[in-house]
């Protein structure tokens, strides 16, 4: 059973349009991450949080909200999508404690903006 | 400026050995991680380096050396199965529990 899922999976949308991307972990991880993977610029971290209700700014995060409604959930919204976003969405999780603090990632949520 | 820096590609031979190169700046430095990501599915931690020199985990060993920002994942004995991208992700000590990934890189092992 994967303890990160994401859902959708895939994902189209046009320019100006609205869209919110899950993740669910059953890892009972206090720390959720929001990255994108384009070619050539790896994984770059848009928002994270270390518990529901807290919400941190990463690297990249113009033009992204996120909202954690519960341990377990962890949501990135796309309020006005551009097609800069297109992109390859990973969710991710981690126990937080340490230094190794091993991230386990969900399958990904390809996104197409028109 | 804080920064990872991977090769985008390197080829090796099955049965062979091939050393994937990593070097990073970071305001300060507290744990380098090694994941592996096939293609078209999600990245999947490998090691994890905070201490300089090398450690030896068979099939992947790692490298590190903190006064040069410098590390490497060594794989031996090569498989084609081994063809995949290696990312190297370090974590900074004023970054929280951030940690700034590399770029990756391919590794393809040929016949």
């Amino acid at each position: 059973e994967a303890a990160v899922t994401q859902s959708p999976r895939n994902k189209v949308t046009v320019t100006g349009g609205n869209v919110t991307l899950s993740c669910r972990q059953t890892n009972s991880h206090n720390y959720m991450y929001w990255y994108r993977q384009d070619t050539g610029h790896g994984l770059r971290l848009i928002h994270y949080s270390y518990g529901a209700g807290n919400l941190q700014i990463g690297d990249v995060p113009d033009g992204y909200k996120a909202t954690r409604t519960t341990q377990e959930d962890f949501f990135l919204l796309l309020e006005l999508a551009s097609p800069s976003q297109t992109s390859l969405y990973f969710c991710a999780s981690s126990d937080g404690l340490g230094n190794q603090d091993t991230q386990y990632f969900g399958p990904g949520t390809r996104l197409l903006v028109l | 400026g804080q920064g990872v820096e991977q090769p985008a590609k390197l080829m090796s031979v099955e049965g062979t050995f091939a050393r994937v190169n990593c070097t990073y700046s970071t305001s300060g430095f507290n744990g380098l991680s090694w994941y592996q990501q096939r293609e078209g599915q999600a990245p999947v931690f490998l090691s994890y380096v905070v201490l300089d020199g090398l450690k030896d985990s068979g099939h992947f060993s790692t490298f590190l050396s903190r006064s040069n920002g410098y590390s490497y994942l060594l794989l031996t004995e090569l498989q084609i199965k081994d063809s995949a991208s290696y990312l190297c992700a370090v974590r900074d000590q004023t970054g929280g529990y951030k940690v700034v990934f590399g770029s990756g890189t391919r590794l393809l092992v040929s016949p």
